[in-house]
């Protein structure tokens, strides 16, 4: 069964901060991974996919580090509402349909 | 946002009664999976469907049945109820009509249901 580890945090980073997450992963061939983003009591939402090549989006970067089997977000100019559990996911792959989750990492972005 | 709901959204039901929730998409997706989400585990699989009357178990199955009778609805139900039932459910759906297996989609999920079994 494919692992998924994510450090739990909490990160605890004033505004304005960059903070960066790290995900690892095993046996998967996936070509593509994915963040998640989930609020307190909140479904969790799709943050941004992460490629080979690399995702930026605003102030956000998703790499991909597939020789040593992480994946990373950062974050930069942090907001008190990026406040949240960021989830990694390792898709279905192979010919299975099951994704793996991540626990997730808790940010905490403060005045 | 894609088209997926959840109903009922909050429930408080008594130990030893059957619960059903229903999730019910517009995107005709082929994949939708039930998950229950409790602090400290994360997300965890409970059953999951890769076609209409196509099912199968995930992690945490134990005490809960589905059915896909179309594409559109899945429905997990808890045959009766336990105080351990008592959790966060999230449906999710992935995919894209009725292609091939094994493609890495991205999952959307529905606003989930609060259930309590007292």
């Amino acid at each position: 069964r494919k692992e998924v580890e994510q450090d739990p945090g909490p990160f605890n980073v004033p505004e304005g901060a960059t903070v960066a997450f790290n995900c690892t992963y095993s046996n998967s061939a996936s070509q593509s991974f994915f963040w998640y983003r989930q609020d307190c009591r909140k479904e969790p939402k799709l943050l941004m996919s992460v490629y080979s090549s690399g995702n930026e989006d605003g102030r956000f970067t998703a790499q991909l580090n597939r020789a040593s089997q992480y994946i990373s977000l950062l974050i930069r100019d942090s907001k008190l509402s990026d406040s949240a559990t960021y989830l990694c996911v390792v898709p279905a792959s192979g010919g299975s349909y099951i994704p793996t989750f991540g626990r997730g990492t808790s940010l905490i972005v403060h005045p | 946002d894609a088209g997926i709901t959840q109903s009922p959204r909050h429930k408080v039901t008594e130990t030893g009664t059957p619960v059903t929730l229903r999730c019910h998409q517009t995107e005709n997706h082929r994949y939708m999976y039930w998950y229950r989400q409790d602090p400290g585990h994360g997300l965890r699989l409970i059953h999951y469907s890769y076609g209409v009357k196509d099912t199968d178990k995930g992690e945490v199955s134990d005490g809960y049945s589905v059915s896909r009778s179309k594409t559109e609805d899945f429905l997990l139900t808890l045959e009766s109820a336990t105080s351990s039932q008592t959790s966060v459910y999230f449906c999710a759906i992935s995919g894209s009509g009725y292609e091939s297996v094994g493609v890495s989609y991205e999952q959307y999920f529905g606003p989930g249901t609060r259930l309590t079994v007292t």
